[in-house]
């Protein structure tokens, strides 16, 4: 099945820095790779996400890249702030009814 | 639109006890999954049900857990009885297609 791994499973910025979250997959069938953030004591909230037939998509100061033949996707926040800080995870799907596997997390600080 | 409705948010049981979650998704939402997620892990899927059918419970402790999905719309999750290892947020998702929509969590503790 899907194995997802991400890093770092911490990261500390300063704010108005960027910070980059980096994860890797197994399984080449899959397709469909959101990211999510978490908040303390809030479900996780989709954020952005990326379809296998697109290399890079951003939306504001968020962006995510694909790379298919390395099987490895990348979160990029610009112009961090103090309210980016949370537990950002990663995830991929295969087509079908397969699950959303997820990546362990990474607990991004913004500092002020 | 309305989001995931789950309840209760937080429940506090001792081990060997009985507890059960509801969750009502985002209307439409034909897909519907119950994530389990240990403090500082990511969630991991527990059930995923298409419309009332069950699609996969593989990870789905049996002997303890057990979920349904009456008429296709809002579900409930169960354990009984309850370890300490159980200690988890649970999480009710909906989708259609790929996108899946997560509520707020229900937030276990077992003593």
């Amino acid at each position: 099945g899907e194995n997802v791994e991400q890093h770092p499973s911490t990261l500390s910025v300063q704010e108005g820095d960027s910070a980059v979250i980096k994860c890797t997959y197994s399984d080449s069938a899959s397709n469909y790779f959101p990211w999510y953030k978490q908040e303390l004591g809030k479900g996780p909230q989709l954020i952005i996400d990326i379809r296998s037939n697109v290399g890079e998509k951003k939306d504001q100061r968020i962006a995510v890249t694909l790379n298919k033949t390395a099987k490895h996707f990348s979160l990029h926040i610009t112009e961090t702030q103090p309210e980016d800080s949370a537990v950002y995870f990663c995830a991929a799907l295969s087509s079908g009814n397969t699950p959303l596997v997820f990546g362990k997390g990474t607990r991004l600080s913004v500092i002020a | 639109e309305a989001g995931v409705a789950q309840s209760p948010r937080y429940k506090i049981i001792e081990k060997r006890q009985s507890v059960a979650f509801w969750c009502n998704p985002i209307s439409g939402h034909a897909t519907l999954y119950w994530y389990q997620q240990i403090l500082g892990q990511g969630p991991k899927l527990l059930i995923q049900f298409q419309n009332n059918g069950v699609v996969d419970d593989s990870q789905l402790p049996k002997d303890r857990f057990s979920a349904e999905r009456l008429k296709g719309v809002d579900s409930t999750l169960k354990i009984q009885p309850a370890k300490l290892e159980d200690s988890a947020v649970y999480l009710c998702a909906g989708g259609t297609g790929n996108t899946i929509y997560f509520g707020e969590g229900s937030w276990l503790t077992v003593v």
